[in-house]
């Protein structure tokens, strides 16, 4: 079955330093969604993706699809502790109504 | 406008006890999903329900777990006989179609 991965797991900045987490799907996707969920939080929309090569930006993020529609990319520039939290990518399963999210990358952002 | 509903946020069973979530979505939204997500893991899809249908339920275990969203009421995701196994946060999501999903506060059970 279809498959999103991301990578890295995990990664440990510095506030102000640049933060990029990448998502690969197994097969071509018709979306892209990405959501961010705080420590004993929930998880939380940022953004949704559609078209081949589409970049679209939410003042320091930055969302990517590839040309090929099978991957992804979340970068942050200058973090700042507020960003700090886990971040999904998520594509819509092979029934076309759930959610396929990847294990997520974790980020800690340390002042 | 109130965001999606559960509860209870914490609940904490004994084996073999039951356990009910309750879920309800966004007002307008007639998509709910359920998801479990495990310690550092992402969120597994489990059910798809809209008013008085179930969907999808290929993500759910064929035995102990079953979901329901009445005409009337708030959706609900039914454990019977819990297992240490089945602790994780359950999170239920809504969506006006199937488009972006808004997530509840989620429940954490916890079994003994």
């Amino acid at each position: 079955g279809q498959q999103v991965m991301q990578i890295p797991q995990y990664q440990h900045v510095q506030e102000g330093e640049d933060f990029t987490t990448y998502c690969n799907s197994s097969t071509t996707l018709s979306n892209i969604q990405w959501y961010k969920q705080r420590p004993g939080g929930h998880p939380v929309f940022l953004i949704q993706l559609v078209k081949s090569g589409e970049v679209k930006k939410q003042k320091r993020l930055t969302f990517q699809f590839g040309e090929a529609k099978k991957n992804s990319s979340l970068h942050i520039t200058a973090t700042q502790t507020t960003d700090v939290g886990t971040y999904f990518c998520a594509g819509p399963a092979n029934s076309g109504y759930a959610l396929n999210f990847g294990k997520g990358t974790s980020l800690l952002v340390t002042p | 406008n109130a965001g999606v509903m559960q509860n209870p946020r914490h609940l904490v069973r004994r084996r073999g006890q039951e356990a009910r979530l309750r879920c309800s979505p966004m007002k307008g939204h007639s998509h709910v999903y359920w998801y479990r997500q495990l310690p550092e893991e992402g969120l597994k899809f489990m059910v798809y329900l809209q008013k008085e249908n179930i969907i999808d339920e290929s993500g759910m275990p064929k035995e102990r777990f079953s979901a329901e969203f009445p005409k009337e009421g708030p959706s609900i995701l039914r454990i019977q006989q819990v297992v240490r196994g089945d602790s994780a946060a359950y999170f239920c999501a809504s969506s006006p179609l199937e488009q972006e999903q808004y997530f509840g506060p989620g429940t954490r059970l916890t079994v003994t």
